[in-house]
């Protein structure tokens, strides 16, 4: 049974261009986390999805985010028009259910 | 809203040296209790957790916590370290909603520097 997947594991965008970071959960798994980790701190979460719906985005911010998990395929978290700010590590967790979580490698974006 | 703690940014020690990690929580309920590691460039890994039942909660790598609801701690130990032991530690509080989601409030992390 493999991990979840993240990819890609790094990412290079130029300012103002768009990032789509995607996530395979593990198999069986319907409940979807992303996690953003800035230079020096710990993760925080961003935003709760399963299949098809968004659960909780408290953590989003409110402008040029968004996150999807369709009913075939990967989640998606894309990040529009790119600031140096978006610079960090973005991690995919997966779990069955409210258990723990199970976390990928994480996406490294840098934006230059 | 709830908070954690991590009071050591780095923590260097020797080789078969003990190490604890300490962590402090706020929170105005029932809390479950985590430690993640994450190697260089990896993701994080689930050392162990506290649900309910015992306070002293044994993990993989040979690591343990103990819950101390009255301090509101979450220490992490080993009683001697590897070399392979170096990694950053984050120790995380649920906060579980009415929607049953696992959102994990995370500290910052410590840095675990073992040294031969």
């Amino acid at each position: 049974n493999a991990g979840v997947m993240q990819n890609p594991r790094h990412l290079v965008r130029r300012r103002g261009q768009e990032a789509r970071l995607r996530c395979s959960p593990m198999k069986g798994h319907s409940h979807v986390y992303w996690y953003r980790q800035l230079p020096e701190e710990g993760l925080k979460f961003m935003v709760y999805l399963q299949k098809e719906n968004i659960i909780d985005e408290s953590g989003m911010p409110k402008e040029r985010f968004s996150a999807e998990f369709p009913k075939e395929g990967p989640s998606i978290l894309r990040i529009q028009q790119v600031v140096r700010g978006d610079s960090a590590a973005y991690f995919c967790a997966s779990s069955p259910g409210p258990t723990h979580l199970h976390f990928g490698a994480g996406t490294r974006l840098s934006v230059l | 809203a709830q908070s954690v703690t991590q009071l050591d940014s780095q923590v260097p020690v020797f080789e078969e040296a003990p190490v604890e990690l300490r962590c402090n929580y706020s929170s105005s309920v029932s809390v479950y209790l985590f430690w993640y590691v994450q190697y260089p460039n990896q993701g994080l890994q689930l050392l162990l957790k506290y649900l309910s039942g015992s306070t002293l909660v044994k993990g993989i790598n040979g690591f343990e916590a103990e819950f101390n609801k009255s301090q509101t701690s979450f220490h992490l130990r080993k009683p001697s370290v590897h070399i392979s032991d170096t990694a950053e530690y984050f120790c995380a509080v649920s906060d579980l909603d009415k929607g049953g989601s696992e959102k994990l409030v995370f500290g910052k992390g410590t840095k675990l520097t073992v040294n031969p």
